[in-house]
């Protein structure tokens, strides 16, 4: 009964490779985010989709593309990745008009 | 756009003494308030949120928090630390009639002393 998940928990890969990260809510929420948090826990918010549409695209380099197949699914697809990628990325979801957010476990991203 | 600011980046406290976690906000607009923990390894899981009405608000695990307009602050606190609660602790704001928009502090790191 997990209510945002996220997969991969933990992601190693190489410089310059491609990866993306899965997100799943299943709170009949209508907007979900992708945050990055840095080695100082610092949150960043990077992404936000409402009802499947982009409404908050903060500044980040064009190799962070996010995906919204439906209200539930928000993935995040990273092109060329770069050490300074390696964070945690984590999702969350909010139904409009409740502000709270509710935030999946993380994903472990290094980038070696 | 609002800013959040949690002084003090680490507190420590001793079990079973008071905790208290500053948060000042600024907005021009009345805010939605929440404090948020992290576990280690873990996503952020919802304390406590004010929204409207009463200025005290309860939480999960015996922390509450008070909402002072004219100090624009949103403290966190516990009357009786628990080893249990060394964690990482966030203060966030939003604002907008959707609530899309968070702003995060920079988190305060909460370690009690056995």
């Amino acid at each position: 009964d997990t209510a945002v998940s996220q997969t991969p928990k933990y992601l190693v890969t190489q410089m310059g490779n491609d990866k993306s990260i899965k997100c799943e809510q299943n709170l009949g929420h209508d907007t979900m985010y992708w945050y990055k948090q840095d080695s100082k826990k610092f949150l960043k918010i990077m992404f936000s989709y409402n009802n499947k549409e982009l409404i908050i695209n903060e500044t980040v380099p064009n190799r962070f593309s996010p995906k919204s197949p439906d209200k539930a699914h928000l993935n995040l697809h990273i092109n060329s990745l770069e050490l300074g990628d390696s964070a945690v990325y984590f999702c969350a979801s909010s139904l409009s008009g409740k502000h709270e957010q509710y935030f999946g476990p993380g994903t472990r991203l290094t980038v070696t | 756009a609002q800013s959040v600011t949690q002084l003090g980046s680490h507190v420590s406290v001793s079990e079973g003494a008071l905790v208290l976690l500053r948060c000042n906000y600024s907005s021009s607009v009345p805010p939605y308030l929440f404090w948020y923990v992290q576990y280690p390894n873990q996503g952020l899981q919802l304390l406590l949120k004010y929204t409207t009405g009463a200025t005290l608000v309860k939480g999960i695990n015996g922390f509450e928090a008070e909402f002072k307009k004219s100090e624009t602050s949103f403290h966190l606190t516990k009357p009786s630390a628990h080893m249990s609660d060394a964690a990482e602790y966030f203060c966030a704001v939003s604002e907008g009639s959707t609530g899309n928009q968070f702003y995060f502090g920079t988190g305060t790191s909460l370690t009690v002393i056995p």
